[in-house]
C-alpha cells in the first residue's frame, strides 16, 4: 500500500512567487492535515480536512496561504506571494477514523 | 492552551548506552501521547502510543514510553542503542475528546539523538 506522498520534495523560490506543494494521503483516510516546521522549532499544525470539507484552519498563518482539496482526495497548499518566513518543513498527513496520522515526507521549502 | 516541552534538543550517546528523551506536556483537558521518530531523508514515523490502560507502552525496535499523569511526562527510555537509532524524535499531544474525530497533533521541539560507535 503507497504511504502519503508529497511533491516536491524541494522548492526554492524567490520572495513575491507563488508555489504549489501536493499531498496524496492514502487511499480511503477522510482525514488530511498539513503541518509546517520552521528551522528549529517545533511541527505545528496548519489545518484539517475531512474529506473535502475544512475541519480546522485555525493554524493558517495568513491569508498568503491557500489550502484546498479536490474531491476529498489529493490536496494542495499554495504560497502567494512567498515570503522569507515561509521557508521551512511542510508535512502532510493522513488518517482514518481512529487511527494515528501516517506522515509524508515533506516538502522543503526555501523562499531566498 | 496545550503545549508540549522536549527539554534536550540533542542527545549525543554511545552504542549499547542507555538513553532517555524527556517530555512534558501541559494541558487542562486529558491528552493522549504520541512519539514520533524521523530518520534522516525519511517522514515521520509513529514509535508508540499512549490512550488507555497500561501506562507503560513499547515499541518494536526496543523503545518504551512511560506515561506519568501527575508529572505530566512522557519520557521515552531505550536500555541499549545501535547505531540505526540515530533520528530525530518528536513527542506529541492530541486533546482526547477530539481524537476520534481526528484531531491535531501539538508536537515538542524535537529531539536529535546521535548514536556514536
Amino acid at each position: 500500500e503507497a504511504g502519503v506522498t508529497q511533491f516536491p520534495s524541494h522548492s526554492v523560490i524567490e520572495k513575491g512567487q507563488t508555489v504549489t506543494l501536493r499531498c496524496d494521503p492514502i487511499s480511503g483516510h477522510d482525514n488530511l492535515y498539513w503541518y509546517r516546521r520552521v528551522m528549529g522549532k517545533e511541527i505545528k499544525f496548519l489545518l484539517h480536512f475531512v474529506k473535502e470539507s475544512k475541519q480546522d484552519e485555525s493554524g493558517m498563518p495568513n491569508n498568503r496561504f491557500l489550502a484546498e482539496r479536490t474531491g476529498g482526495t489529493y490536496s494542495t497548499l499554495k504560497v502567494q506571494p512567498a515570503e522569507l518566513e515561509d521557508s521551512g518543513v511542510y508535512f502532510c498527513a493522513s488518517g482514518g477514523i481512529r487511527t494515528e496520522a501516517f506522515f509524508g515526507q515533506g516538502t522543503r521549502l526555501t523562499v531566498v | 492552551a496545550q503545549s508540549v516541552t522536549q527539554l534536550d534538543s540533542q542527545v549525543p550517546v554511545f552504542e549499547e548506552a542507555p538513553v532517555e528523551l524527556r517530555c512534558n506536556y501541559s494541558s487542562s483537558v486529558s491528552v493522549y501521547l504520541f512519539w514520533y521518530v524521523q530518520y534522516p531523508n525519511q517522514g515521520l514515523q509513529l514509535l508508540l502510543k499512549y490512550l488507555s490502560g497500561s501506562t507503560l507502552v513499547e515499541s518494536i525496535n526496543g523503545f518504551e514510553a512511560e506515561f506519568n499523569k501527575s508529572q505530566t511526562s512522557f519520557h521515552l527510555r531505550k536500555p541499549s542503542v545501535h547505531i540505526s537509532d540515530t533520528a530525530e524524535y518528536f513527542c506529541a499531544v492530541i486533546l482526547a475528546p477530539s481524537y476520534n474525530q481526528g484531531g491535531k497533533l501539538i508536537f515538542g521541539q524535537g529531539t536529535e539523538l546521535s548514536v556514536k560507535p
